[in-house]
């Protein structure tokens, strides 16, 4: 069974717009991290924004934020004044049984000029 | 701060040939990760060692796939023999410590089996 589901296969938006990617996961546990991370075309995964659990306050990191909603186990990215450069595939993680985090499969988003 | 780093960077195979792959964590990392990205889809873990101990093989093939980090720093995963189906990139990435922690990334080893 899927424990995080990311239901946009594919998103556009027009360079300078505001965009958000959602996702929603299935953990029992009590304490955890969860992460948004990038994947450019034919370059390497690299993190762009994590939000610990246990605080209620949403994670920002200049142009990227989050909006977590633990009890619905939501957790959307959103991305302000997009740039041709976060073209990339974004896939959102979660732990899950003993696994760190499993990772849903991606929304590919292309920036627009 | 040196990155993750996997060799080769590509592989093609042909079935029931076997392969191997390399990675080197970051300075400092107990935690080691393989995963398999099949193409369009998210990185799937296969294995994950704390220093050379293995936590979790789960959902690594075991009849075919093999990994080992015998002295708590680099890693091998290898494969054989493959099959078709394993071709995917496998990504392997490392973190200071379990589940809490973020996990870096290396660029990956892209095979394709033939």
């Amino acid at each position: 069974a899927q424990t995080v589901t990311q239901s946009q296969p594919e998103m556009s938006v027009q360079e300078a717009e505001t965009v958000t990617l959602s996702c929603t996961y299935d953990t029992s546990e009590s304490n955890y991290y969860l992460f948004w991370y990038k994947q450019p075309p034919s370059r390497q995964m690299i993190l762009v924004i994590r939000q610990e659990a246990y605080k209620q306050q949403n994670a920002t990191e200049n142009r990227f934020s989050v909006n977590f909603q633990k009890a619905a186990k939501s957790f959307s990215l959103k991305i302000s004044d997009s740039q041709l450069g976060d073209t990339a595939m974004y896939f959102c993680a979660a732990p899950s049984g003993n696994t760190p985090l499993v990772f849903g499969k991606g929304t590919r988003l292309s920036v627009i000029a | 701060e040196a990155g993750v780093a996997q060799s080769p960077r590509y592989k093609i195979i042909e079935k029931r040939q076997s392969v191997a792959f390399w990675c080197n964590p970051i300075s400092g990392h107990a935690t080691l990760y393989w995963y398999q990205q099949i193409l369009g889809q998210g990185p799937k873990l296969l294995i994950q060692f704390q220093n050379n101990g293995v936590v979790d093989d789960s959902q690594l093939p075991k009849d075919r796939f093999s990994a080992e980090r015998l002295k708590g720093v680099d890693s091998t995963l290898k494969i054989q023999p493959a099959k078709l189906e394993d071709s995917a990139v496998y990504l392997c990435a490392s973190s200071f410590g379990g589940g809490l922690y973020e996990q870096y990334f290396g660029p990956g080893t892209r095979l394709t089996v033939t």
